[in-house]
């Protein structure tokens, strides 16, 4: 596609239930980035595909949180028995190879949980 | 590990003020630097970024931004902003050959017309 698309863009759940968040980032990016916005909090790094290396997981808060990515295009990342304190917009990105590191970001997938 | 200050979180302005916004990052070595922006209801969009070469770089916008390395900083400037600068604007940082960037908290612009 055109941009980087994530789903849902708002999701309400209740504490303890599990969610997935999609992303679909620009055809033919081979990086794929998760960050957390949270409010005034800045850009949180969860983690980072590069095509089909290892992810790099270093970011990830704790091991509620996992993500997977697909055939080296789409993700999803899981967060199980969701707490109050995951409540955040969630944030994919995606680069090229030879992008020089410059992100394009979807429009995030707001996540509030009860 | 690196890290990303922004110092002013809240700036409120009226047209036609001129404007600097600071940042400062925790790494020695070579840096790629950048300045995104999020305007309200839109998606986080690069401003400018720098590499190499003329430490002042010039963005979208009329914004530009100067890299001085002894000072650690990349500070954004715009001589006169408009009501439309109203946005949440973000410095990023990779280093050290990282190809993941780290943010600051962000600083939230609000522009008086």
């Amino acid at each position: 596609g055109a941009g980087v698309s994530q789903s849902p863009s708002n999701k309400v759940t209740e504490k303890g239930k599990d969610v997935e968040l999609r992303c679909d980032p620009i055809s033919g990016h081979t990086a794929l980035y998760w960050y957390r916005q949270s409010l005034g909090q800045g850009l949180e790094f969860l983690i980072y595909f590069q095509g089909n290396s290892a992810p790099d997981k270093s970011g990830l808060p704790s091991d509620r949180f996992s993500a997977e990515r697909t055939g080296g295009s789409v993700s999803t990342l899981t967060i199980q028995r969701t707490q109050q304190e995951d409540s955040a917009v969630y944030l994919c990105a995606s680069s090229s190879t030879y992008g020089a590191n410059v992100l394009t970001f979807g429009a995030g997938s707001r996540l509030t949980v009860l | 590990a690196q890290s990303v200050s922004q110092h002013n979180h809240h700036v409120i302005l009226s047209e036609a003020a001129s404007l600097e916004l600071g940042c400062n990052y925790s790494y020695g070595g070579t840096v790629n630097l950048f300045w995104y922006v999020q305007y309200p209801g839109q998606h986080l969009q690069l401003l400018l970024k720098y590499f190499s070469g003329d430490p002042l770089v010039k963005g979208i916008k009329g914004f530009e931004a100067e890299f001085i390395k002894s000072k650690f900083s990349f500070n954004l400037r715009k001589p006169s902003v408009q009501w439309s600068d109203t946005a949440e604007y973000f410095c990023a940082v990779n280093a050290g050959g990282s190809y993941i960037p780290t943010f600051g908290r962000g600083t939230s612009l609000i522009v008086h017309p």
